[in-house]
């Protein structure tokens, strides 16, 4: 049962636009929703969070929006720049466990 | 700098062998996990520890062991019974307490020969 949920394992755009990563949830019962970025044969690197009592949360070129009702949680990247290319893993954290749990991840190339 | 070490980056074993990967952290976190990535996947926890002497089961335990004697380390033990232990493996540790990411060591890549 995988209750985190990306199904757009590729995604390409042009230097300068937005980059919309998506992922969906199956269960309501978690708290604390993360986005990582991975290189080929590096660890994920931690880029931005979300707690379930917002719907937003920026950092710089990165948002994360989460929509409760839909159970639907996006990255927005503006502008996408080339070193933006990578895996991007969306997680989720359920209430009370410190386990996380990880989507397949979508593979974004940015084009100059 | 702090950060989580991860040894070796890349290990061989040959069938029936176990091999233990080594995970170091100096963040002064009190709770550590091992993943394991294959091609098209996301992560999956092997094992995780949220403090010295204790650790729990993730969603993948079986042919696995791991120990955690000091808060900084978090050995992990493939053994021979794991049957498909071509993999990526990473180890990451989190403070423990409250909505905090955790942070990864750069994985080792085991290959059986």
């Amino acid at each position: 049962d995988q209750q985190v949920k990306q199904n757009s394992p590729s995604l390409s755009v042009q230097e300068g636009r937005i980059s919309i990563l998506n992922c969906d949830y199956t269960n309501s019962m978690f708290d604390y929703f993360l986005w990582y970025k991975k290189y080929p044969a590096e660890g994920p690197t931690f880029l931005i969070s979300i707690s379930s009592i917002k719907d937003k949360n920026e950092d710089g070129r990165f948002t994360v929006f989460l929509n409760k009702s839909a159970k639907h949680l996006s990255l927005h990247i503006v502008p996408s720049q080339p070193g933006d290319s990578a895996v991007y893993f969306c997680a989720r954290r359920g209430s009370g466990s410190e386990k996380l749990v990880f989507g397949k991840g979508t593979k974004l190339t940015v084009n100059p | 700098d702090g950060g989580i070490t991860q040894s070796p980056k890349y290990l061989f074993r040959k069938e029936g062998q176990n091999v233990t990967l080594s995970c170091e952290q100096n963040l002064n976190h009190d709770a550590m996990y091992w993943y394991r990535q294959d091609p098209g996947q996301g992560l999956r926890l092997i094992y995780y520890s949220q403090i010295v002497n204790d650790f729990q089961k993730g969603d993948i335990a079986e042919g696995y062991s791991v120990s955690r004697e000091k808060k900084e380390s978090f050995p992990l033990t493939v053994t021979s019974a794991q049957k498909n232990p071509t993999a990526f493996y990473l180890c990451a540790s989190t403070i423990g307490a409250g909505n905090q990411p955790q942070h990864f060591g750069d994985g080792t890549r085991l290959s059986i020969l």
